[in-house]
């Protein structure tokens, strides 16, 4: 049972325009969500996270939106650039302290140019 | 970027045959993670630690053992290694029990 989804496989945007991936979840008990960024060949970089207890967090071209009510999280990347061509992964935790992180499978962005 | 090392970095080892892979760190962190990726898949753990001589189980659990003898070293033995253990390797660190996990370069590993 899957409990972090991510239904697009890739997504393909032009440079300059927004990107927006998005990430469902089903367990009520996450109450932490993380977005990485993951390079060909490297480890996934951590890129940017949200508590339960906000809507929006910012970090300068990224911003990620929570949707409790939906379980539903998504990622913006404006404006988008090639260098954020790569994979993303959404994840989750909490579920009353635990220290794993469950997460999605992944989006393929492709940023051309 | 956190001081965490793989090693190897790539490996082909043959079916049976027990492989050792060995995570670093520098940043005396205390959560030590290990995890595959696959295609489709995505990331999955395999196993944990929670300090030293202190490891769980993840997700992907069967046909893996680890140890932790100290706190800058994770390591991650197949006993006899598979072609369904064919995948790339990741190590991740974490200071506390919630927050955000930094990972290695990965070890690419491959079985035949």
């Amino acid at each position: 049972d899957q409990q972090v989804k991510q239904n697009s496989p890739s997504l393909s945007v032009q440079e300059g325009r927004i990107s927006i991936l998005n990430c469902d979840y089903t367990n009520s008990m996450f109450d932490y969500f993380l977005w990485y960024k993951k390079y060909p060949a490297e480890g996934p970089t951590f890129l940017i996270s949200i508590s339960s207890i906000k809507d929006k967090n910012e970090d300068g071209r990224f911003t990620v939106f929570l949707n409790k009510s939906a379980k539903h999280l998504s990622l913006h990347i404006v404006p988008s650039q090639p260098g954020d061509s790569a994979v993303y992964f959404c994840a989750a935790t909490g579920q009353g302290g635990s220290e794993k992180l469950v997460f999605g499978k992944g989006t393929k962005l492709t940023v051309n140019p | 970027d956190a001081g965490i090392t793989q090693s190897p970095r790539h490996k082909v080892t043959e079916t049976g045959t027990p492989v050792t892979l060995r995570c670093h760190q520098t940043e005396n962190h205390r959560y030590m993670y290990w995890y595959r990726q696959d295609p489709g898949h995505g990331l999955r753990l395999i196993h944990y630690s929670y300090g030293v001589k202190d490891t769980d189980k993840g997700e992907v659990s069967d046909g893996y053992s680890v140890s932790r003898s100290k706190t800058e070293d994770f390591l991650l033995t197949l006993e006899s290694a598979t072609s369904s253990q064919t995948s790339v390797y990741f190590c991740a660190i974490s200071r506390l029990r919630v927050e955000t996990q930094y990972f290695g370069p990965g070890t690419r590993l491959l079985v035949l």
